[in-house]
């Protein structure tokens, strides 16, 4: 049982490139997260997926877009890359109401050059 | 404004002392959540509170829902121990989001 599996773990991009951050969980969770975290904030949710076919912006969603692919995946996608963008990016996926544990990836950390 | 606010943002502990950590949430929450993020960067999640305490061995968390607040208390105090840990909500007021805390990174030094 892996959980939330993330990837890449480390990338490296150059203003204006473009890439996919991909997330796949294995416990059937219906909701599904897409966070950055960046130094002296908390960790800010850009989109989430309350199911499958479903995707809804979050706090800061500007720069990126998401495919809810099937119930298992949700990728994270930066058309154009910029340095604001520099950050360490989480997906987590979470259980129905009422036993709302999160599950976390590993973490992406990104430059953006 | 961050509606979740931990305090102290950093804490340096001897091995074997007792440690709190606090944690003072908004309006509308369905669940505090407490989380571990350990030096390599992964987040596990250890307790999910509505009301009352929680115990799994040596962490303790508890909540008083009249005053918005809930605390993480470790016990007898180990180096392992050393990680960022961060209070979340999740707000039903607020879309039923989670919104985090900016975490608390303890240090026990042997």
């Amino acid at each position: 049982n892996a959980g939330v599996t993330q990837t890449p773990k480390f990338q490296v991009l150059k203003t204006g490139q473009s890439m996919t951050l991909q997330c796949a969980q294995d416990m059937n969770h219906n909701s599904m997260y897409w966070y950055r975290q960046d130094p002296g904030m908390g960790l800010r949710l850009i989109y989430y997926s309350a199911s499958e076919g479903t995707t809804d912006k979050g706090e800061v969603p500007n720069g990126y877009n998401v495919s809810r692919l099937n119930k298992r995946e949700f990728s994270l996608r930066l058309e154009s890359a910029a340095p604001s963008q520099t950050s360490v990016y989480f997906c987590a996926s979470s259980e129905p109401p009422g036993n709302e544990k999160l599950f976390f990836g590993s973490g992406t950390q990104l430059s953006v050059l | 404004k961050n509606e979740v606010e931990q305090s102290p943002q950093n804490l340096t502990a001897q091995e074997g002392e007792f440690i709190t950590i606090n944690c003072s949430y908004s309006v509308g929450i369905s669940a505090l959540h407490w989380l571990q993020q350990h030096p390599g960067g992964g987040i596990v999640s250890l307790f999910m509170l509505s009301s009352g305490k929680k115990k799994h061995g040596r962490l303790i968390a508890t909540i008083n829902i009249q005053e918005k607040h809930s605390s993480l208390h470790i016990t007898a105090s180990h180096p392992r121990d050393s990680a960022v840990y961060i209070c979340a909500e999740r707000n039903i007021v607020r879309g039923n989001q989670f919104y985090f805390g900016t975490g608390t990174s303890l240090t026990v030094i042997p």
